[in-house]
C-alpha cells in the first residue's frame, strides 16, 4: 500500500516558469516531510525539508506548502532552470523509516 | 552536510556469481543504515536496516538469504547480493541518519547491478 501519493508523474515546463509538484499522505505518524532530487545514475539528495507544524518553509528557489488538515504537501520551484531537470521525490518520515513518492520526471525546455 | 560513500558504482557480474557492496559515512557514525533498491523509473523501496553489531530488519518479501547485510563497524554497513540473477538487476542506494536529526538521511551514489 503506498502510503505516500505524488503527482504528477511527468512534468514539463518552460525555463522561467513554476513547477509545483503535490503529494498526499495517509498515516498521521509522519512528522517530517523531506522532498530529494535525483539525477540519473545518482543517489538522491535532500532539497528542502518541512515539519507539520510550519505551513511554508522557502529555501531560495524552492518552497514547500503543507497543508496538514488535508495532510497535503507541494514542492514549488520558481524560476525553473534546464538544471533543474531531475526527478523529485516527496517523502514522509516517522523517525528515521523514510517512505517515498512515486516520483516526478521534471523536464524544464530551455 | 555528511557524506555517505557508495562502492562500487557500477558492477556487472555473471549469474549465480556474488556482489558486495559497500557503504560508508565518511564523517560521522551510523549506528544503523539503510538499503534500498530502484528499479527505471521507479521510486526507492526500503529493502532492509541494517544495525550495527546486530542483525540487520529485513522488509516483507525480501530474501535475507539472498540479501546478507553486515555491520561491522559505526561507518561501514555491506549488502551481499548472493547468487546473482538478472532479476536481481536493479540499482542499490543506502543511506544513513543524521547523527542528531535522525529523520534526515544521507544518501550514497548508489551502485547500478547488472547480473548476465
Amino acid at each position: 500500500q503506498q502510503q505516500v501519493k505524488q503527482s504528477p508523474q511527468s512534468l514539463i515546463v518552460q525555463k522561467g516558469g513554476i513547477s509545483i509538484i503535490n503529494c498526499a499522505y495517509e498515516n498521521t505518524a509522519f512528522d517530517y516531510f523531506p522532498w530529494y532530487q535525483q539525477f540519473p545514475g545518482k543517489g538522491p539528495a535532500l532539497l528542502i525539508a518541512i515539519r507539520p507544524d510550519v505551513s511554508e518553509k522557502k529555501e531560495g528557489r524552492f518552497t514547500i506548502s503543507f497543508n496538514k488538515s488535508a495532510k497535503q504537501f507541494s514542492l514549488h520551484i520558481m524560476d525553473s532552470q534546464p538544471g533543474d531537470s531531475a526527478t523529485y521525490f516527496c517523502a514522509a518520515t516517522s523517525g528515521s523509516r523514510l517512505t517515498f513518492g512515486e516520483g516526478t520526471q521534471l523536464t524544464v525546455n530551455p | 552536510g555528511a557524506v555517505v560513500s557508495q562502492h562500487p558504482s557500477r558492477v556487472i557480474c555473471k549469474s549465480g556469481t556474488s556482489v558486495k557492496i559497500e557503504c560508508r559515512s565518511l564523517d560521522f557514525q551510523a549506528t544503523t543504515m539503510f538499503w534500498y533498491r530502484q528499479f527505471p523509473k521507479q521510486s526507492l523501496m526500503l529493502m532492509a536496516t541494517s544495525n550495527e553489531g546486530s542483525k540487520a530488519t529485513y522488509e516483507q518479501g525480501v530474501e535475507k538469504d539472498k540479501f546478507l547485510i553486515n555491520h561491522a563497524s559505526l561507518t561501514l554497513s555491506t549488502l551481499t547480493v548472493t547468487s546473482a540473477h538478472p532479476e536481481d538487476s536493479s540499482f542499490y542506494i543506502c543511506s544513513a541518519p543524521d547523527q542528531k536529526w535522525n529523520e534526515k538521511l544521507f544518501f550514497g551514489s548508489g551502485t547500478q547491478l547488472s547480473v548476465l
